[in-house]
């Protein structure tokens, strides 16, 4: 069993549609939680960064992290063309560990 | 102006050659990372630096060498190359271990 397990998608959606991206994970000791965008040919960009449990909202985007279900998710809200790209999770315990990234999720939203 | 470059974007090669990746990040950050993308798109670190120091050496055939001349510089140097190094590399850096890691636009290495 992995680590980390993310769906990979293909996920489609129209234009202006809610998308609930998740991952579950197996080590109770993570604890720094991340959600990275990566276009085709592009590096992984930071979403949402959030520590512990808990919900943290910016602009369209929402994270939240339920510790005791061991499972984070991201919300896009109307979401755009420009949204379609590979959504990954990562997490970390912290101090000198390494984070572990999902396998990604592949998001295409059409208008 | 670029947060974290990596040179060169291509590299096509033959098998058995050595070549080397170069990365440099101009964040101020003291971490670095080197992660390698297959392609499954599947992200997975290789090695990591704090103030030039090796932090995290993944299980990595000793082929790979790290070099960190400064803390704004982590290199990637690749020995003998073979079919299954096909991948992209990416650089990345944090301001520490528990900060978000910002990572370069990848090299993309194809191995004949």
């Amino acid at each position: 069993q992995k680590e980390v397990e993310q769906d990979p998608g293909p996920l489609s959606v129209p234009e202006g549609a809610i998308v609930s991206l998740n991952c579950t994970y197996s080590n109770s000791a993570f604890q720094y939680f991340m959600w990275y965008r990566q276009y085709s040919r592009k590096g992984p960009e930071l979403l949402m960064y959030t520590y512990s449990s808990g919900n943290k909202e910016d602009g369209r985007f929402t994270a939240q992290v339920d510790k005791s279900s061991k499972y984070i998710s991201l919300f896009i809200r109307d979401s755009q063309p420009s949204d379609s790209a590979t959504y990954l999770c990562a997490m970390s315990a912290g101090g000198y560990n390494k984070l572990i990234f999902g396998a990604g999720t592949r998001l295409a939203v059409h208008p | 102006d670029t947060a974290v470059s990596q040179t060169p974007k291509y590299l096509v090669t033959q098998m058995g050659n050595d070549k080397s990746i170069k990365c440099e990040q101009n964040l101020g950050h003291d971490t670095m990372y080197w992660y390698k993308q297959d392609s499954k798109k599947f992200l997975k670190i290789m090695f990591s630096y704090n103030n030039k120091e090796l932090i995290i050496n993944e299980t990595v055939p000793n082929r790979f060498s790290p070099k960190s001349p400064d803390k704004a510089h982590l290199n990637l140097h690749i020995n003998s190359l073979e079919l299954g190094d096909s991948a992209v590399y990416f650089c990345a850096s944090s301001q520490s271990q528990d900060q978000p890691q910002h990572f370069g636009d990848g090299t993309r290495l194809s191995i004949l």
